[in-house]
């Protein structure tokens, strides 16, 4: 079953923008993670939120997580040719019988043009 | 370096000839897992192994055989390969089956079954 559904499914925009990229989820979570995938390669972890948090950062990544609407999203400042990749949403779930598993979204591919 | 290592990158074979792709972890984690990616549809968790000698069901692990003698690997096993099992597979690992942790992804192989 997939949990994350990511939104726009691809994202187009120009070296310096910025790129901002949704993630709804279904059940409860205990957190939220993104990861990247260049094409061809395996996904790379970028950031996780606990849902007790409501933003974090790391460089030009701020994640946001609104438990309430049970949503997420992942936004990089100044973008740069070397982001275009795939983001992917990832989230768990409360329920006890599937701990450690994770449960990805469809994925957004990003191009940012130089 | 700290690593997921899959083998074979890629591979093109024929229904029906059984085949394995071997994932080494060289972190000492105690959770694994296989993914298989496909356009449109994500990643799909196939098997999980919180443990040595432990392994568990995914979301679609009809075809799939899994083995988990030692910590340090995980091989996917397809007895009778066939056409619909083609695809990008992941192998996964992170320190424990806990809520809170990344997953580390292997580069992926690509499976084509003429």
């Amino acid at each position: 079953s997939q949990q994350g559904e990511e939104d726009p499914q691809a994202l187009s925009i120009q070296e310096g923008e910025n790129a901002t990229m949704n993630c709804s989820y279904k059940t409860s979570i205990n957190n939220l993670q993104w990861y990247r995938q260049n094409s061809g390669r395996g996904l790379v972890h970028l950031i996780l939120i606990r849902s007790n948090e409501r933003e974090k950062h790391s460089g030009r990544l701020r994640v946001t997580l609104d438990t309430s609407k049970k949503s997420s999203s992942l936004l990089i400042t100044a973008s740069r040719a070397a982001d275009t990749a795939s983001y992917f949403c990832a989230t768990d779930t409360d329920r006890g019988s599937t701990l450690g598993r994770l449960y990805f979204g469809r994925g957004t591919q990003l191009t940012v043009w130089p | 370096e700290a690593q997921v290592t899959q083998n074979p990158r890629y591979l093109i074979t024929v229904t029906g000839k059984k085949l394995t792709v071997t994932c080494s972890q060289n972190m000492n984690h105690e959770y694994m897992s296989w993914y298989r990616q496909d356009p449109g549809l994500g990643l799909r968790q196939i098997y999980y192994s919180m443990n040595v000698e432990v392994t568990d069901k995914g979301d679609v692990p009809e075809g799939y055989k899994v083995s988990r003698k030692e910590k340090r690997n995980f091989p996917l096993i397809l007895e009778s390969p066939s056409p619909n099992q083609t695809s990008l597979y992941f192998c996964a690992s992170n320190p424990r089956a806990n809520y809170h942790q990344p997953q580390h992804f292997g580069d992926g192989t690509r499976l084509s079954i003429l």
